[in-house]
């Protein structure tokens, strides 16, 4: 079973609109980790946030954490062409070390 | 460059032989981990481990093997391919358990 859920399951935007995917979990977690792939190649990490940690940025990203709603957000702003990709989060539930991936958000990004 | 490879590219595999998937780090990561790609299943954890000399379960280790000997190589061993195997498997890596993980660029495999 999965546990990170990403939604939506696919997102279509302009660029220059902002960009918001959210992914929902079941058990309590160390860390949520957000990543970028590219069709056919292996992941990239985007950003990492703890589960004491509420919002991160970096650059045109932000990541926010509910614990206690179990979710998390993306926000990519002012997206771009290039942004154009599928976003997946990773769990890792407290104590086990083992990350779990949802299923992913295909964003496009229309020029 | 230092990174991850993984190594081959893509195989095709007649069912019920025996297959390895390399894979190797140069970045002394302690941690490793291998996920299956599947279309609208996202990753999925096969086995992992937390550093040399020791591997654990993940969601999906039934019919693959692994060994961590050292700790840059951690191959994965499919003994008897099914075709339901069929996958991308991913390496990935880690400094330590729970942080960022680096992945390698992925093995297409195909079992008829």
């Amino acid at each position: 079973s999965q546990q990170g859920e990403e939604d939506p399951q696919a997102l279509s935007i302009q660029e220059g609109e902002n960009a918001t995917m959210n992914c929902s979990y079941k058990t309590s977690i160390n860390n949520l980790q957000w990543y970028r792939q590219n069709s056919g190649r292996g992941l990239v990490h985007l950003i990492l946030i703890r589960s004491n940690e509420r919002e991160k940025h970096s650059g045109r990203l932000r990541v926010t954490l509910d614990t206690s709603k179990k979710s998390s957000s993306l926000l990519i702003t002012a997206s771009r062409a290039a942004d154009t990709a599928s976003y997946f989060c990773a769990t890792d539930a407290s104590g086990t070390y083992k990350y779990i991936f949802g299923t992913g958000t295909r964003l496009k990004v229309l020029a | 460059i230092a990174g991850i490879t993984q190594a081959p590219t893509s195989q095709i595999l007649a069912a019920g032989r025996r297959m390895t998937l390399r894979c190797t780090q140069d970045m002394r990561h302690n941690a490793m981990y291998w996920y299956r790609q599947d279309l609208g299943l996202g990753l999925r954890l096969i086995h992992y481990s937390n550093t040399a000399g020791t591997t654990g379960k993940g969601e999906v280790p039934d019919g693959y093997s692994v060994s961590r000997a050292n700790t840059d190589d951690f191959p994965l061993t499919l003994a008897s391919a099914v075709p339901s195997q069929t996958s991308v498997y991913f390496c990935a890596s880690s400094e330590h358990a729970s942080e960022r993980q680096y992945f390698g660029p992925g093995t297409r495999l195909t079992v008829l």
